[in-house]
C-alpha cells in the first residue's frame, strides 16, 4: 500500500527527444505527488509537483500527466537535453508520510 | 525554492568514533525534518523523522540509539553517528518542510566515509 512503482530503471534518449518516466501507487491517501532531480553526490531537488485535483501541470520542458482512476502519474521531459541526464524519483505525499519511487537513471546523449 | 543546508558535504572518520551531521532551513521555519540513507543507484531510505522539539520518530530497523537526532529549533535539526563502522558509510541526505505546506525540500547530502 505504501510503494511507489517506478519504471524505466534506466532510460537513454537522444537529445532532443522525449523522456518518459512512469509511477504508480496503491494508497488512495497519498495527494500530493513530486518528481525530483538527483545529479551524483548531490541532494534530490524538486523539479515539479502536481495534486491529484488536475490532470496535467507542465512548467517549461516538463510537464507531469496525472490519471487519477488509474492511480498513476508520469513525468514528460521535452526537447532533452545532456544536462537532464540524473537519476529522476518520483514521489507520493500525505501529512508528513513521503514515499519515493526506486528511481530511474537518464542519459540523454549528444 | 526553499534553501536546506547540509553540513559537511564530505566525511572520513575513524571506527568507533562519533560524527554530526547538520540540516539547516537557511529561509523557511522547518517544522519537520527528515533524515534518509541512500546507498548507491538506490532510492532514498527514511530513517527518521523528526518535528521540532519534538522526539524523533524511527523508521523500523533503525537503531535510535546509534543514530541521536535532535531538532532542538525551528532551522536546525543534527544526525550523530555514533561510534560509527565501516557499515555505516553512506550518503545521508536531510530534507525539511514547513508546517502543513506539502512541499519537502533537501540538502545536498553527506557522504560519509568510516575507516
Amino acid at each position: 500500500q505504501q510503494q511507489v512503482k517506478q519504471s524505466p530503471q534506466s532510460l537513454i534518449v537522444q537529445k532532443g527527444g522525449i523522456s518518459i518516466i512512469n509511477c504508480a501507487y496503491e494508497n488512495t491517501a497519498f495527494d500530493y505527488f513530486p518528481w525530483y532531480q538527483q545529479f551524483p553526490g548531490k541532494g534530490p531537488a524538486l523539479l515539479i509537483a502536481i495534486r491529484p485535483d488536475v490532470s496535467e501541470k507542465k512548467e517549461g520542458r516538463f510537464t507531469i500527466s496525472f490519471n487519477k482512476s488509474a492511480k498513476q502519474f508520469s513525468l514528460h521531459i521535452m526537447d532533452s537535453q545532456p544536462g537532464d541526464s540524473a537519476t529522476y524519483f518520483c514521489a507520493a505525499n500525505y501529512g508528513q508520510n513521503f514515499v519515493f519511487g526506486p528511481g530511474t537513471r537518464l542519459s540523454v546523449l549528444p | 525554492g526553499a534553501v536546506v543546508s547540509q553540513h559537511p558535504s564530505r566525511v572520513i572518520c575513524k571506527s568507533g568514533t562519533s560524527v554530526k551531521i547538520e540540516c539547516r532551513s537557511l529561509d523557511f521555519q522547518a517544522t519537520t525534518m527528515f533524515w534518509y540513507r541512500q546507498f548507491p543507484k538506490q532510492s532514498l531510505m527514511l530513517m527518521a523523522t523528526s518535528n521540532e522539539g519534538s522526539k524523533a520518530t524511527y523508521e523500523q530497523g533503525v537503531e535510535k540509539d546509534k543514530f541521536l537526532i535532535n531538532h532542538a529549533s525551528l532551522t536546525l535539526s543534527t544526525l550523530t553517528v555514533t561510534s560509527a563502522h565501516p557499515e555505516d558509510s553512506s550518503f545521508y541526505i536531510c530534507s525539511a518542510k514547513q508546517g502543513a505546506r506539502t512541499e519537502a525540500f533537501f540538502g545536498q547530502g553527506t557522504r560519509l566515509t568510516v575507516v
